[in-house]
């Protein structure tokens, strides 16, 4: 059972324009939801991270749109660059026992075209 | 600080074979992972520890054995390889449920 479901598989965005990628969820357990970036041939980055009390968190050109009752969240990315050309997975969580167990979205391979 | 490191980067094996892939960080963390990546699955947890000396169960921990011997060190070990096992993986500590930080990468190929 997909525990996060991630869309869309691929983006390709000219420079300057926005980036949007979409995250569904199924258990209202979850308590935190985080978005890693991920550049070919390294490990995944924390990018920017929400959690269920807030309906919007915005970090830079980088901003998460959270709906609580449509269980979806979304990361926005403003004035995109060729750098921020990379692989974009969202993640969710909830606290089980003592450890934060992350199930990740299936990843958007971003593309900004210069 | 290197943070997050991972021996091999490469590795080849064929069915039956096992190996052990070590992970280590120097940021003193108590929480560490492992993941394996796969194309159009994202990352799925197989093992993960919350102190030294602790293990637990991930997603997929079939066919994987892990062990945490030092707080700075987490060994994930394959008995015997097989090609279904063909993954790149990734292991990542944290401060108790804090972010988590990940290394490199270790890319293995099963024939």
């Amino acid at each position: 059972q997909q525990q996060v479901k991630q869309s869309p598989q691929s983006l390709i965005v000219q420079k300057g324009g926005i980036s949007i990628i979409n995250c569904a969820y199924e258990n209202t357990a979850f308590d935190y939801f985080p978005w890693y970036q991920q550049f070919p041939g390294k490990g995944p980055a924390l990018l920017i991270a929400i959690r269920p009390d807030v309906s919007e968190k915005k970090e830079g050109r980088f901003t998460i749109s959270f709906n609580k009752s449509a269980k979806q969240f979304s990361l926005h990315i403003m004035d995109s660059q060729p750098g921020d050309s990379a692989t974009y997975f969202c993640a969710v969580s909830f606290s089980s026992g003592s450890a934060r167990q992350l199930t990740f979205g299936s990843g958007t391979q971003l593309t900004v075209l210069p | 600080n290197a943070g997050v490191t991972q021996t091999p980067k490469f590795r080849v094996l064929k069915t039956g074979q096992s190996m052990t892939l070590l992970c280590a960080q120097d940021m003193n963390h108590e929480y560490m992972y492992w993941y394996r990546q796969d194309p159009g699955m994202g990352l799925r947890l197989i093992h993960y520890s919350v102190g030294e000396g602790t293990t637990a169960k991930g997603e997929v921990p079939d066919g994987y054995n892990v062990s945490r011997l030092k707080k700075q060190n987490f060994l994930l070990g394959l008995e015997s390889a097989a090609p279904s096992q063909t993954s790149v993986y990734f292991c990542a500590s944290s401060y108790r449920r804090g972010e988590q930080y990940f290394g490199p990468g270790t890319r293995l190929t099963v024939t």
